[in-house]
């Protein structure tokens, strides 16, 4: 079965400090792997995925993600945060049967801090 | 093009009520699905959809109903709202449901049941 967890509820960096919000996963076959931001009373909007090749994926709002097979890790990075950037992110993989749905981490809150 | 649409934004049930929440997307996607979310989890499987008139359920489906009478719209039903229902529901969409797939999500819906 597919699963993320994701160990930090709460993330806190300085705006202009370089950001990391962790991710690790489990699956059975190819990893399909995404991270979703959601700002306050708004949906899920997609920043990035990985599905096969280069290791470091790059997304929206200057947001990366590096693929790190050895240690089933899927670690969202920004190299320099912004006050704006405080959100709820999510990292999901997906399901490799019939639904093909994503299977959803916690949630892990990041607040950039003036 | 508007995405994924949801209506309405918040609601409140009294136990025992029925109602409908709605979805729509315009984009021409195949697959839909619902989700709910619950304070302090991720995102969980509720029903989902591959195309008019094909429906299946997710991870978890008691107590609700959908339809897919056309591409675009996706509704879910509630028929006898009880107080565990209380969440926030999100519709999602993607083109063809393969694993590289990207679902877009609507803004969501608010229930209380009380």
């Amino acid at each position: 079965a597919q699963s993320v967890a994701q160990p930090e509820d709460q993330v806190n960096v300085a705006e202009g400090n370089p950001l990391t919000v962790k991710c690790t996963y489990s699956v059975s076959g190819n990893p399909y792997l995404f991270w979703y931001v959601q700002y306050p009373n708004r949906g899920l909007q997609f920043l990035l995925k990985y599905i096969t090749g280069d290791n470091l994926v790059k997304g929206s709002y200057g947001f990366e993600a590096e693929f790190n097979k050895s240690q089933t890790s899927f670690h969202l990075k920004k190299p320099s945060a912004l006050v704006s950037d405080s959100a709820l992110y999510f990292c999901a993989v997906r399901d490799q049967t019939g639904a093909n749905n994503l299977f959803f981490g916690t949630g892990t809150r990041l607040t950039v801090i003036p | 093009n508007a995405g994924v649409t949801q209506t309405p934004k918040f609601r409140i049930l009294k136990i025992g009520q029925s109602m409908t929440l709605q979805c729509a997307q315009d984009m021409n996607h195949n697959y839909m699905y619902w989700y709910r979310q619950d304070p302090g989890m991720g995102l969980k499987l509720i029903y989902y959809s591959v195309g008019a008139g094909i429906t299946d359920k997710g991870e978890v489906p008691n107590g609700y109903n959908v339809s897919r009478s056309t591409t675009e719209d996706f509704p879910l039903r509630l028929e006898l709202a009880a107080p565990s229902q209380t969440s926030v529901y999100f519709c999602a969409s993607s083109l063809e449901g393969t694993s590289g797939d990207t679902q877009y999500f609507g803004p969501g819906t608010r229930l209380t049941v009380l």
